[in-house]
């Protein structure tokens, strides 16, 4: 256990379907992360949010919308998304945008049929 | 915007020692780190460095020169266990910003 919780693990939904993929970090901490990783690609940095304001986004397709209500939750909210986004969504947290380490969620396989 | 560079992948033995190069470039720099992940894993944290020379924990050890944009992961006595993917990832940019590298894949034969 990370102290970082992700769920689901598994989501397997509909390119018109709409659903959404939550964390949780217990640590404490004030800047959460989604990253995507595919099938022999780095892990790719989606978005950032430190003290719950959105610091970084890398330039994601509108059919992925973040969410921070708190320091302690993130949300990615899914909408009509494609094949080509199957892949692992990783959410991480840190301490302060410069903490030394960030701890991972073990992460949401995503199918998109 | 921050690149990174790493071997695809390294052979070992058991036993031996193995160095995994990084090269990075970015616009502000404020660290390299070294994380570990293993198949269905999620990453996890090994080392961080960020000022030039070597930092050691146990049998990892990560050397940084920011002058050369450059670090490299030294992991000694490898077990089986090591066996997995090695990151290098760089804060830069912004303090938030964690951007990591391709990623090395180590495996580990008798």
């Amino acid at each position: 256990e990370t102290g970082v919780t992700q769920t689901p693990r598994h989501l397997v939904m509909g390119m018109t379907n709409k659903k959404s993929l939550k964390c949780e970090q217990h640590l404490g901490h004030n800047a959460m992360y989604w990253y995507k990783q595919s099938a022999k690609k780095p892990l790719e940095l989606m978005f950032v949010y430190s003290l719950e304001e959105r610091v970084e986004n890398n330039s994601v397709p509108s059919r992925f919308s973040p969410e921070c209500p708190n320091s302690s939750h993130l949300f990615l909210h899914l909408h009509t998304l494609q094949p080509e986004d199957s892949a692992l969504y990783l959410c991480a947290s840190s301490q302060g945008g410069s903490g030394t380490e960030a701890f991972f969620g073990q992460g949401t396989r995503l199918t998109v049929v | 915007g921050q690149s990174l560079e790493q071997p695809s992948e390294v052979t070992a033995v058991e036993g031996a020692i193995v160095q995994i190069n990084c090269t990075y470039q970015t616009s502000g720099f404020y660290g390299l780190s070294w994380y570990q992940q293993h198949d269905g894993g999620a990453p996890t944290f090994l080392s961080y460095n960020a000022l030039d020379g070597l930092e050691e924990t146990g049998r990892f050890s990560s050397f940084l020169s920011r002058s050369d944009s450059y670090g490299y992961l030294l992991l000694q006595e490898l077990q089986m266990k090591d066996s997995a993917s090695y990151f290098c990832a760089v804060r830069g940019g912004t303090a938030s910003k964690l951007t990591f590298g391709t990623g090395t894949r180590l495996q580990v034969t008798l």
